[in-house]
């Protein structure tokens, strides 16, 4: 069974850092992998998501890298903003030919202060 | 731009009684879930299904019924309502039948059992 761990729970800092948010799973025979948003009371929106044969992919501020042979994935986020205050988590998902679906990990709490 | 539109936001049920949370989207997605989310546990995967008439299982599924007449509508019936499914639920879809893609959230419905 796929186990995913999110590391660190929870994180605060001043605004402009550059920060890593860091994803492991215990799988690594995954299709894709991706790394989702969620603000309080809210859904949660995707941020990127990165296919197997990738090794990272970039939006904006945002750089999320994969080792699958590792079992890791880490996004980077860039001159850190308080608008970036937010639960970011991340989800490994199996060929669903195998009858699996996405597997989220519990997130990281981030808290940019201005 | 509706996306997923799930209702009701907010229910309080009595034990014992039933109830269907509904989940729409707009977008002919093939692939829609239902989740529930609770504190320290994660998101948590309760019922998927792949396409109209299609229908699978996912981590916790005990309690719960769906089935998907069209492609646009996925319910989650919850027959005898017991305090164990208080939670938030979220309904998500992707385009792709077979393996997720990006997956687009609804807001959320949140259910208290008393």
């Amino acid at each position: 069974k796929q186990e995913v761990t999110q590391i660190p729970a929870a994180l605060s800092v001043p605004e402009g850092e550059n920060l890593v948010l860091n994803c492991s799973f215990t799988d690594s025979a995954i299709y894709n992998l991706q790394w989702f948003r969620q603000d309080p009371g809210k859904g949660l929106t995707s941020l990127l998501l990165i296919q197997s044969s990738q090794r990272e992919q970039t939006s904006g501020r945002l750089n999320a890298s994969l080792d699958k042979s590792s079992g890791r994935s880490t996004l980077y986020i860039a001159a850190s903003q308080p608008g970036d205050s937010a639960t970011y988590l991340c989800a490994p998902e199996p060929d669903r030919q195998a009858g699996t679906a996405l597997i989220f990990g519990k997130g990281t709490t981030l808290s940019v202060s201005s | 731009n509706a996306g997923v539109t799930q209702t009701p936001k907010f229910q309080v049920l009595k034990t014992g009684q039933s109830m269907t949370l509904q989940c729409a989207q707009d977008m002919n997605h093939e692939y829609m879930s239902w989740y529930r989310q609770d504190p320290g546990m994660g998101l948590r995967l309760i019922h998927y299904s792949v396409g109209a008439g299609i229908t699978d299982q996912g981590e916790v599924p005990n309690g719960y019924n769906v089935s998907r007449s069209t492609t646009e509508d996925f319910p989650l019936r919850l027959l005898s309502a017991a305090p164990s499914q208080t939670s938030v639920y979220f309904c998500a879809s992707s385009a792709s039948g077979v393996n997720t893609g990006e997956l687009f959230f609804g807001e959320g419905s949140r259910l208290t059992v008393l």
